[in-house]
């Protein structure tokens, strides 16, 4: 077990639609990530905050946007979904902002519809 | 986006091998991570490397951080059946911004080896 909570396990949902994920960080972690994970993708960097503010993004769709709260956790939203946002998302979560190890949650499976 | 180029792709072992896989990278790295992960789970590090020229070793695993930061090797002796899975490298690049140092936080990932085993 990483430490790093995701909610929910799995989400089906039809395109158009919007869906929030959720992420608890490690205790004591300032900072988040989110990646999404294709078929044939890999892991694609899509955010990251710390300590509550934006630090870095990567390939995010402008449909698709996150914040991190005063309790730090984390909550990436995407809007009009399509079929090809069907993937796994996973948030990680690190001591600092940088030089030191992303631990992994088990992932969010989305399947647009 | 940017990615790491990961090699091989794919891969297949027999109980008791020895496997090698590596990373490059045209860039240099600040950082490099070896993740495993199994079906329907996140990711898992493995190992952490920090310094050009570090071999870190994680029981059977062992990974060595490239002289050049452009690359990062990890071998796996005497492979086990629970070895199979997906190995990932990931690395940390400097940040751009000379005034604020270090590293930028996020990951790159290469897009994996697949390790399966041999039928």
């Amino acid at each position: 077990d990483s430490g790093v909570t995701q909610t929910p396990k799995h989400l089906i949902t039809a395109t158009g639609q919007r869906v929030t994920l959720r992420c608890s960080p490690r205790s004591g972690d300032l900072s988040v990530y989110w990646y999404q994970q294709s078929l044939d993708q890999g892991l694609q960097f899509l955010i990251q905050y710390y300590n509550g503010e934006e630090r870095a993004k990567g390939n995010i769709l402008e449909r698709f946007s996150a914040q991190q709260f005063p309790d730090l956790h984390s909550e990436l939203n995407l809007s009009s979904l399509e079929l090809g946002d069907s993937a796994l998302y996973f948030c990680a979560s690190s001591a600092a902002g940088q030089n030191t190890e992303a631990f992994f949650g088990q992932g969010t499976r989305l399947t647009v519809v | 986006g940017q990615q790491l180029n990961q090699s091989p792709q794919s891969m297949f072992i027999q109980e008791g091998e020895d496997v090698s896989m590596n990373c490059t990278s045209s860039s240099i790295f600040n950082t490099w991570l070896w993740y495993k992960q199994d079906p329907g789970e996140g990711p898992v590090l493995l190992i952490a490397l920090y310094k050009a020229g570090e071999l870190t070793s994680n029981g059977r695993l062992t990974a060595q951080f490239g002289i050049t930061r452009k690359d990062s090797f990890l071998n796996i002796s005497a492979s086990i059946p629970s070895d199979v899975g997906i190995y990932f490298c990931a690395g940390q690049r400097p940040n751009i911004d000379m005034n604020y140092g270090g590293s930028q936080g996020n990951l790159i990932f290469g897009k994996g080896t697949k390790l399966s085993v041999k039928p």
